[in-house]
């Protein structure tokens, strides 16, 4: 079983709309999560961390829920600038090193 | 955020060749790593890069295949050796500030022919 999964999509959704994409991790001992974004031919950047709590930045909404060890992100009001794959990312806490899901691909339209 | 300086950033080489491709950081970072994402695939971490000691490599990745140096806290260079048409891929480093400050170098695209 990997240890970050992800569905791959394509999502694709006509602007405005609203997204959500979810992420499993096998590893219920971790606490850290973040959310990645992916241009083509580019290098990952940070969109937002995940805490239980929640996490909202504008548009988007972060959400980690341990008991079923999943995480989550909704985009609201999606552009078409939103196109790109999301990376759901674990940090391991006494390593720090970044375990990456394979992606979930975004496609705004028109 | 620190930003990391990565060269070169595309190469098309012979197989059985090497080539090494290093990272600058322009401020000093606590940890270095190096990944690699081939077509259509996420990120996959070869090598956590270690200042003045040999890198800790993951399960699949070996020190004589990846050769990885890090002199100091900005500088690191990761070597890809006798290459094979497998090895084409992208080639990221990274580096950590802080708890959550991860920024990447803007990668390697490498072709081996």
């Amino acid at each position: 079983r990997k240890e970050v999964e992800q569905d791959p999509g394509p999502f694709n959704v006509p602007e405005g709309a609203t997204v959500a994409f979810n992420c499993t991790y096998s590893n219920s001992a971790s606490q850290s999560f973040f959310w990645y974004r992916q241009d083509c031919r580019k290098e990952p950047k940070l969109l937002m961390s995940v805490y239980s709590s929640g996490n909202e930045d504008g548009r988007f909404t972060a959400q980690l829920n341990r008991a079923s060890q999943y995480i989550s992100l909704l985009i609201r009001d999606s552009k078409l600038s939103d196109s790109a794959t999301y990376l759901c990312v674990e940090m391991m806490d006494s390593s720090y090193k970044l375990i990456f899901g394979s992606g979930t691909r975004l496609l705004v339209r028109p | 955020s620190a930003v990391i300086s990565q060269k070169p950033s595309r190469d098309i080489c012979q197989r059985g060749t090497s080539l090494t491709i290093q990272c600058q950081v322009d401020s000093q970072v606590t940890m270095m790593f190096w990944y690699r994402q081939q077509p259509g695939q996420s990120l996959t971490l070869i090598a956590t890069a270690n200042q003045g000691s040999e890198a800790t490599y993951e399960s699949g990745f070996v020190i004589d295949k990846f050769p990885i140096s890090r002199p100091n806290l900005t500088f690191s260079t990761l070597t890809v050796s006798n290459m094979s048409p497998e090895d084409s891929s992208i080639y990221l480093c990274s580096g950590k500030q802080g708890r959550y400050g991860y920024t990447f170098g803007s990668g390697t695209r490498l072709t081996v022919v």
